[in-house]
């Protein structure tokens, strides 16, 4: 498998502009995740979804931000219009749910290789 | 809310030395999964080890393995026989009921000869 793919890898841009992440989760995974990473706050889960619903956006910074998973192969993040504060390394990652439903995934959430967005 | 400490920014080990990275949590539920995730300058993040609470028995990887301790909150990593590609950071994170994954601040682990 090739594990899941983010593009792009590098994003510059300047403020004001839209920006939009793409996600490729592994085949077969249910839960789909965004999280962001800054030196100042580290990671932090933005969103995720099971079977392409979103479940918990509490980590959304503002309405700015927004995600979408139209099917179970893709997902993306949109920030409009984007701030020099959005500056991050965005990852996506993925997971399965073992066993009954109810509990959200325990599973090992694998991650992509991540974005690079620099607004400047 | 569940939270995650790393109390060590910075370690340094020799190759083929054995270092230890210290992990603390605190949480009010009995069941829950612990990871370490490396992270290379690539930025990738690379699943390490996983160690399940009900589990008494410590996880193991070839050369990385846990010391849990449930009662304690307490989940170090140790690396032996350390290699120069184990140079990075080192976070290690909690999941419990809800589906996120709660990240310590990291540890940087250096690598010398």
């Amino acid at each position: 498998d090739a594990g899941v793919i983010q593009s792009p890898r590098h994003e510059v841009t300047e403020m004001g502009q839209e920006v939009t992440l793409r996600c490729k989760p592994i085949s077969g995974h249910d839960y789909l995740f965004w999280y962001r990473q800054t030196m100042m706050r580290g990671l932090e889960l933005l969103i995720y979804f099971n079977n392409n619903v979103p479940i918990d956006d509490s980590g959304m910074p503002e309405d700015r931000f927004s995600a979408k998973m139209p099917n179970a192969s893709f997902s993306t993040l949109k920030i409009q219009p984007s701030e020099p504060r959005d500056s991050a390394v965005y990852f996506c990652a993925s997971s399965f749910e073992v066993g009954t439903g109810g509990s959200p995934s325990r599973e090992t959430q694998y991650f992509g290789p991540g974005t690079r967005l620099l607004v400047l | 809310a569940q939270t995650v400490t790393q109390s060590q920014p910075e370690m340094s080990v020799q190759e083929a030395e054995t270092v230890t990275l210290s992990c603390t949590y605190d949480t009010s539920e009995s069941d829950y999964y612990l990871f370490w995730y490396k992270q290379p300058p690539s930025r990738q993040m690379i699943l390490v080890i996983r160690q399940e609470a009900y589990k008494q028995q410590n996880a193991t990887e070839n050369r990385f393995s846990v010391n849990f301790q449930k009662a304690a909150k307490s989940f170090s990593l140790k690396i032996s026989d350390s290699q120069l590609g184990d140079a990075a950071m080192y976070f290690c994170a909690y999941h419990g009921t809800a589906s996120k994954l709660t990240f310590g601040t990291g540890t940087r682990l250096q690598v010398t000869l």
